[in-house]
């Protein structure tokens, strides 16, 4: 296990468009998040999952964005009907934990541009 | 808003000189994390400190908390060319379980 995947690394799509991602976290983390980084700002947290139940969504994810985890494994993240504010970089972590939060480690990111 | 705030928002040193990145943050914290990003890449981590400790040190790194001022800074001795990235400091809180994130402090080393 080499740490988080996502893919795919780089989407380009006309606004309007259906995208999905993927993010493969490392193997025992129950816990997943998934962010999203503009340039020039930090990352902006989107959703968190522990294991397959979804516990908290930004008010940043609207109803266009959706996220899932069914197996409590690999996650997607699907925008819909895309507009040009979407693009940015979709980053994935992952973490082990109970109780308080532990050291979360991030994949290379998905960077999605809509044209 | 952004939980961690980044202070300077640039830093630029010669190759060997020492760097130190503050980070200011609002409400109370579990732990507090800093993050190494090179440009248009994932973020990379570098060290966790929890609420209960002051210090910690990870080879050339060195983190201090101060719950009191709500601010930790992060250390780089003897920096390399190889350390130019944005570094960003994420706190939790006692209420979520998301990490929140501030604007980063972009550092350049020149060989």
């Amino acid at each position: 296990d080499t740490g988080v995947s996502q893919n795919p690394r780089h989407k380009i799509t006309k606004r309007g468009q259906n995208v999905t991602f993927r993010c493969d976290p490392i193997s025992e983390h129950n816990r997943l998040y998934w962010y999203r980084q503009t340039l020039g700002q930090g990352p902006e947290f989107l959703t968190y999952f522990q294991n397959e139940a979804q516990l908290e969504k930004s008010r940043l994810l609207s109803d266009r964005f959706s996220a899932e985890r069914p197996k409590g494994s690999f996650s997607t993240l699907e925008i819909q009907r895309t507009e040009q504010g979407d693009s940015a970089m979709y980053l994935c972590a992952s973490s082990f934990g109970q109780g308080e939060n532990t050291e979360a480690f991030f994949g290379q990111g998905t960077r999605l541009t809509v044209v | 808003s952004q939980q961690g705030e980044e202070d300077p928002q640039a830093l630029s040193i010669q190759e060997g000189e020492n760097a130190t990145m503050n980070c200011s943050y609002k409400t109370s914290i579990n732990n507090l994390q800093w993050y190494r990003q090179n440009s248009g890449r994932g973020l990379v981590h570098l060290i966790l400190i929890r609420s209960n400790e002051r210090e910690k040190h990870s080879g050339r790194l060195r983190v201090t908390l101060d719950t009191s001022k709500k601010s930790s800074s992060l250390l780089i001795t003897a920096s390399r060319a190889a350390d130019t990235a944005s570094y960003f400091c994420a706190t939790d809180t006692n209420t979520g379980n998301q990490f929140y994130f501030g604007t980063g402090t972009s550092l350049t080393v020149i060989p």
